[in-house]
């Protein structure tokens, strides 16, 4: 297995600009999940799903969209790029139950800087 | 509001003595707690977690956590650091409104001297 896989590793923006960071896993967890991690405050959840077809926000959601048109994919993207998202950002998935006592699974993290 | 305390944003321990990362937890209800590791420029790793049983929680490369219910804690404990556990740790706590929903500390580093 591959486990969580995303891409790019690193990307450089301009203000303004879109894109998409892809996240894909292979284990066939029902619930997926975006976070940024910034230096002193730790990851915060930026939007979440709990299956193919449905999402959720998180705690930091603005200037971010999600889907989950399958169990595999759940692509970020960011309508038009602001400094203030210049930040690492983490794919996390795990097998959910109605306990969610599951472990995440991260993958490798994507460094984004907006100029 | 539910929230994950880490007081220290850095511990140092020289190689082969104990080691303490602490963690303090706000959840209405029954805790789920985890440690995630990051060694730089890695996504984090799952160390270990309390759900329900024995207090003390055994995990992964000979680390363990002790879940307190009366301080609300669970620190992370090694017996004898190793240089190679130099990494940034994060305590988490379940959402008790959502399923898998995690919220993070801000997260300790953990700086082993040889």
């Amino acid at each position: 297995n591959a486990g969580v896989t995303q891409t790019p590793k690193f990307q450089v923006l301009k203000t303004g600009q879109s894109m998409t960071l892809q996240c894909a896993q292979d284990m066939n967890h029902e619930y997926m999940s975006w976070y940024r991690q910034d230096p002193g405050m730790g990851l915060r959840l930026i939007h979440y799903s709990v299956g193919a077809g449905i999402t959720d926000q998180g705690e930091v959601p603005n200037g971010y969209n999600v889907s989950r048109s399958t169990t595999e994919d759940f692509p970020l993207r960011l309508l038009s790029a602001a400094p203030s998202q210049t930040s690492v950002y983490f794919c996390a998935s795990s097998y959910s139950t109605q306990g969610g006592n599951n472990e995440q699974f991260f993958g490798p993290g994507t460094r984004l800087t907006v100029l | 509001a539910q929230s994950v305390a880490q007081p220290e944003d850095q511990v140092n321990v020289a190689e082969g003595n104990p080691l303490t990362v602490k963690c303090t937890y706000s959840v209405s209800g029954n805790p789920y707690l985890f440690w995630y590791v990051q060694y730089p420029n890695r996504g984090l790793q799952f160390l270990l977690k309390y759900i329900t049983g024995d207090n003390l929680v055994k995990g992964s490369y000979g680390f363990e956590a002790e879940f307190n219910k009366s301080q609300t804690s669970f620190h992370l404990k090694k017996p004898s650091a190793l240089v190679s556990d130099s990494a940034l740790y994060f305590c988490a706590v379940r959402d008790p409104r959502g399923t898998d929903k995690l919220i993070f500390g801000t997260g300790t580093r953990l700086q082993v001297f040889p």
